[in-house]
């Protein structure tokens, strides 16, 4: 079965720093894989996804992230963050066996001091 | 717009209560989908339903039960509220499967005392 790793909890950064938030994957296959982000007391939004092709993916609000399948990783970046960035950031896996219901990590907080 | 909808956004009930979560997609999707999340923690599948009349249970073991009549709406019910229910739930909604990215609703943070 997938799984899905968010090695931090917390990442603080400053305003205008850039920002690389981690997520390690395990799948059998060429994997489908997600970043959401979720702002206090809402849902989750889709910020990018990959599925197959070029393996650097740009998304929504000034994300990107890369696939390296040498590293099974699938790393959230943006050059310039802003205080509105502040949010819950989930990675997530896709699945496989027939019902393809991804797996979600534990996801990271993001602080963002100004 | 299209969107996903869900009510209430903030539940306290006391324990005992029969509670019936709303939640309504305007996109057409088939697939749709029932978490629960608790802070630090995975988001939880409970539920999922590919179309009308088809409904499946998730991962986490729940005493919950949802119905799916109409493909736009996809509630959760609860029979008997007690304390270990206190948890956000969140719905969703795909064109295809998950794979393909969900849209997902704002929540329902429900508090049972």
């Amino acid at each position: 079965a997938q799984s899905v790793t968010q090695p931090d909890i917390h990442i603080t950064v400053s305003e205008g720093a850039s920002l690389e938030l981690r997520c390690n994957y395990s799948y059998g296959a060429t994997p489908y894989l997600f970043w959401y982000v979720q702002s206090p007391g809402q849902g989750l939004q889709l910020l990018l996804k990959y599925f197959s092709g070029d393996t650097l993916v740009q998304g929504i609000k000034g994300f990107e992230a890369e696939f390296k399948r040498s590293q099974s990783s699938f790393n959230l970046r943006k050059p310039s963050v802003h205080w509105s960035d502040a949010a819950e950031y989930f990675c997530a896996v896709g699945g496989g066996g027939g019902s393809y219901i991804p797996t979600f990590g534990r996801g990271t907080s993001l602080i963002v001091h100004p | 717009e299209a969107d996903i909808y869900q009510t209430p956004r903030y539940l306290v009930i006391g324990t005992g209560k029969k509670i019936t979560l709303e939640c309504s997609q305007t996109m057409g999707h088939d697939k749709m989908y029932w978490y629960q999340q608790d802070p630090g923690m995975e988001l939880h599948l409970i539920h999922y339903s590919y179309g009308v009349n088809s409904t499946e249970k998730g991962d986490l073991s729940s005493e919950s039960t949802v119905s799916r009549i109409r493909t736009e709406h996809f509630p959760l019910t609860l029979e008997s509220a007690r304390p270990s229910h206190t948890s956000q739930y969140l719905c969703a909604s795909s064109a295809w499967t998950g794979n393909y990215g969900y849209t997902f609703g704002s929540g329902t943070r429900l508090t049972v005392v």
